[in-house]
C-alpha cells in the first residue's frame, strides 16, 4: 500500500529566502512521486515528477525535488521564494497500475505562506 | 477550449434537489477521476473510469452518480445531498488507458464549488 506525509500544515518564509516543503512517502515497490500546486480557486497544476530516471527532478518555476530513497523522500525546494509562489502545495504518490489508470495517493497539502 | 473544464463553477442546492456537474477534457486521454476537496482534509478520490468502464468506485454514498458516456466527458449526478457534501469538487484527466503509468500526470479542472444547504 502507498501513502505519504507532509510534514507542516502551513509553511511561512520571507520573499528571497529559502522555500523547503517536505514530503515522506510509504510505497511497497519503487515509486512514482510527483507535486502538484494549486492556486486559490483554481485545480491542481503539476509541478514535477519522479519517474525513476534522475534523482534530482527540476520542475516549473524553479522548484526542484529530490528523491531520496534511503529517507524515503521527495523534498520540494526553491532558492528564491516570489510572492507568487504562495498556494497549496500537495506531494503525491503511485505505484502504477497495470493496464489501465494511473491512481495517485495525495498528501494533505502544505500550504506556502510569502511575505513580503 | 483546451485542457479540463468543468461547469458549473459554483452550485448552490438544498438537500432534496437533483443537480449534476460536468466535465470535459480536450486532452485525448483515456482516463477520468472525480476527487472531494473539503476544507482541511485530503483529497479524496471518488472515482475513476478508464476507457470509459468504472474501474475504482472508494466506497462514496449512492446519492452520488458519476456517468461517463465518452472519454471525453464525465458527469457527476447528485441527489439528497447532506450539508457535509459541501465541498470543492475536482475532475481530473490523465492518459491511462494504454499509457505508461510511469508518466501518466494528472491534468485537473478548475473545479466545482458546491454549496449544499
Amino acid at each position: 500500500a502507498q501513502s505519504v506525509t507532509q510534514l507542516g500544515s502551513h509553511v511561512s518564509v520571507s520573499e528571497g529566502a529559502l522555500v523547503l516543503l517536505r514530503c515522506n512517502y510509504s510505497s511497497s515497490v519503487p515509486p512514482y512521486l510527483f507535486w502538484y500546486v494549486q492556486y486559490p480557486n483554481q485545480g491542481l497544476q503539476l509541478l514535477l515528477k519522479y519517474t525513476s530516471a534522475a534523482t534530482l527532478v527540476k520542475g516549473i518555476n524553479g522548484f526542484e525535488a529530490e528523491f531520496k530513497k534511503s529517507e524515503t523522500s521527495f523534498h520540494l525546494t526553491k532558492p528564491s521564494a516570489h510572492m507568487s509562489d504562495a498556494a497549496e502545495y500537495f506531494c503525491a504518490v503511485s505505484e502504477g497500475v497495470s493496464g489501465g489508470s494511473y491512481i495517485p495517493t495525495f498528501g494533505r497539502g502544505t500550504s506556502l505562506i510569502v511575505h513580503p | 477550449e483546451t485542457g479540463v473544464t468543468q461547469t458549473p463553477r459554483h452550485l448552490v442546492m438544498g438537500m432534496t434537489n437533483k443537480k449534476s456537474l460536468k466535465c470535459e477534457q480536450h486532452l485525448g486521454h483515456n482516463a477520468m477521476y472525480w476527487y472531494k476537496q473539503s476544507a482541511k482534509k485530503p483529497l479524496e478520490l471518488m472515482f475513476v473510469y478508464s476507457l470509459e468502464e468504472r474501474v475504482e468506485n472508494n466506497s462514496v454514498p449512492s446519492r452520488f452518480s458519476p456517468e461517463c458516456p465518452n472519454s471525453s466527458h464525465l458527469f457527476l449526478h447528485l441527489h439528497t445531498l447532506q450539508p457535509e457534501d459541501s465541498a470543492l469538487y475536482l475532475c481530473a484527466s490523465s492518459q491511462g488507458g494504454t499509457g505508461e503509468p510511469s508518466t501518466d500526470t494528472q491534468y485537473f479542472g478548475p473545479g466545482t464549488r458546491l454549496t449544499v444547504l
